[in-house]
């Protein structure tokens, strides 16, 4: 197995952009997603295949992966983003890693 | 609507027993292979087990391997989490979630296993 790394926590203004990284040996070959995770509740899938949008996210809501690092971006980040964000990653055997999340901070 | 809810949870002693459930509704269970993911207090997302939509295959995290054991009923589209030996730092929310093939799309409010020791 391998280990997804994320900075602990970030923090922006409302109305500026946050970029929430994720680096890990197996970026290079495999997609990463992400997930959007409010206290007390299930986790929200909010980019897929590095850079997907599922319906109903809004626009806003970006992602990229170039080496081995995944990158979500929030632009005009609003008071309602803040929440903890979750990247992920799978192998070509199965198996599944989550990074250890990081809680974006709207001050 | 797509629904996942997670049952049977319970407090268990370290190195006992427990099985949870995960009744799926609004989407044609058998073509999807879904998850099992938990949540320690406080910590991150931790993936335990996937199975495929016909249990041909079945993986496993490396922290349960050999303990859990994940199957399915496709007649009652339920997931179903078998936890033997259990230990303490098994403690967490577990949440079942479905599996796009692009993702873990739906995800249900989970079941809280506690481990005493």
């Amino acid at each position: 197995s391998y280990e997804l790394t994320q900075p602990p926590s970030v923090s922006v203004s409302p109305g500026q952009t946050a970029r929430i990284t994720c680096s890990g040996d197996a970026l290079p070959k495999h997609y990463a997603y992400w997930y959007q995770q409010k206290p007390g509740q299930a986790p929200v899938l909010v980019i897929y295949k590095d850079s997907e949008r599922p319906s109903g996210i809004p626009e806003r809501f970006s992602g990229s992966r170039s080496g081995t690092t995944g990158t979500l971006t929030i632009s005009g980040v609003q008071a309602e983003d803040e929440a903890d964000y979750h990247c992920q990653s799978g192998d070509s055997s199965g198996t599944w890693v989550f990074g250890g999340g990081t809680k974006l901070t709207v001050l | 609507e797509v629904q996942l809810l997670e049952s049977g949870g319970v407090l268990v002693q370290r190195g006992g027993s427990l099985r949870l459930s995960c009744a799926a509704s609004g989407f044609t269970f058998r073509t999807y292979a879904m998850s099992w993911v938990r949540q320690a207090p406080g910590t991150g997302l931790e993936w335990v087990s996937t199975i495929g939509g016909k249990s041909r295959s079945a993986y496993y995290a490396d922290s349960v391997k050999g303990r859990f054991t994940i199957s399915r009923d496709n007649s009652k589209n339920t997931l179903f989490l078998q936890m033997n030996s259990l230990r303490a730092d098994d403690t967490a929310r577990y949440f079942c979630a479905r599996n796009r093939g692009d993702g873990f799309d739906s995800w249900g409010q989970g079941s809280v296993v506690t481990v005493s020791s």
